[in-house]
């Protein structure tokens, strides 16, 4: 199985910071990785697939990155809707994996 | 517009089945695969299984293997999941997705509790 850690665990940030979000494999994913939004009480939503494409109607200022191992979600000057928990998965193989989520608060 | 409608769940006693329904519309359900997403109280997201697009293949997490099947209709554009032999650690929001290696859009989610 491919374990994802994710990092930080929790964040906290102001509106108009960048806020990085790392994500390790334990094992190659390809570019089978994706990251997720969820605020509270709503399901998930994707905002990046295939490690760096943008899902149709997120703003550009979210972008993903990385190879191998290691995935990266920026978000730029972060808005006052972003704040919400972020997960990681990857896609390469079964089992799906999530990261543990990261939960980006109000500094 | 892409809906998921995620419905079946309940509460139910440990050792006890149930089974949860996704009714699809708005895109072509026979494309694409589909998958069962939960969320236990407080916790992370736990991918629990996922069905190809033709129903030939399907996939499990180790933690329910055994007591869930997945199944699909494309007929009637309905996925389930048949769960037996539940446990405590079952108990969470069970969510139906679309997608196959990345999950593009997710149904609100149906409760399911174990608990005596």
């Amino acid at each position: 199985d491919i374990q994802m850690t994710q990092s930080p665990s929790s964040v906290s940030a102001s509106v108009g910071d960048t806020v990085i979000i790392t994500c390790r494999a334990s094992q190659a994913t390809g570019s089978w990785f994706a990251w997720y939004q969820q605020k509270p009480e709503k399901a998930p939503k994707v905002l990046i697939y295939l490690t760096s494409s943008l899902q149709s109607g997120v703003p550009s200022r979210f972008s993903g990155s990385g190879s191998g191992t290691e995935f990266t979600l920026t978000i730029s000057s972060l808005q006052p809707e972003d704040f919400a928990t972020y997960y990681c998965q990857q896609g390469n193989s079964f089992p799906r994996t999530f990261g543990q989520g990261t939960k980006v608060e109000v500094k | 517009e892409v809906q998921l409608l995620d419905s079946g769940g309940g509460l139910v006693q440990p050792g006890g089945s149930l089974r949860l329904s996704c009714s699809a519309s708005g895109f072509t359900f026979s494309d694409y695969g589909m998958n069962w997403v939960r969320q236990a109280p407080g916790k992370g997201l736990e991918w629990v299984s996922t069905i190809t697009l033709d129903g030939r293949n399907t996939y499990y997490a180790d933690s329910v293997k055994g007591r869930f099947t997945i199944s699909r209709d494309n007929s009637e554009n309905t996925m389930y999941l048949e769960m037996n032999s539940l446990r405590a650690e079952d108990t969470a929001v069970y969510h139906c997705v679309k997608g196959y290696t990345s999950f593009d859009f997710w149904g609100q989610g149906t409760m399911v509790t174990v608990s005596s």
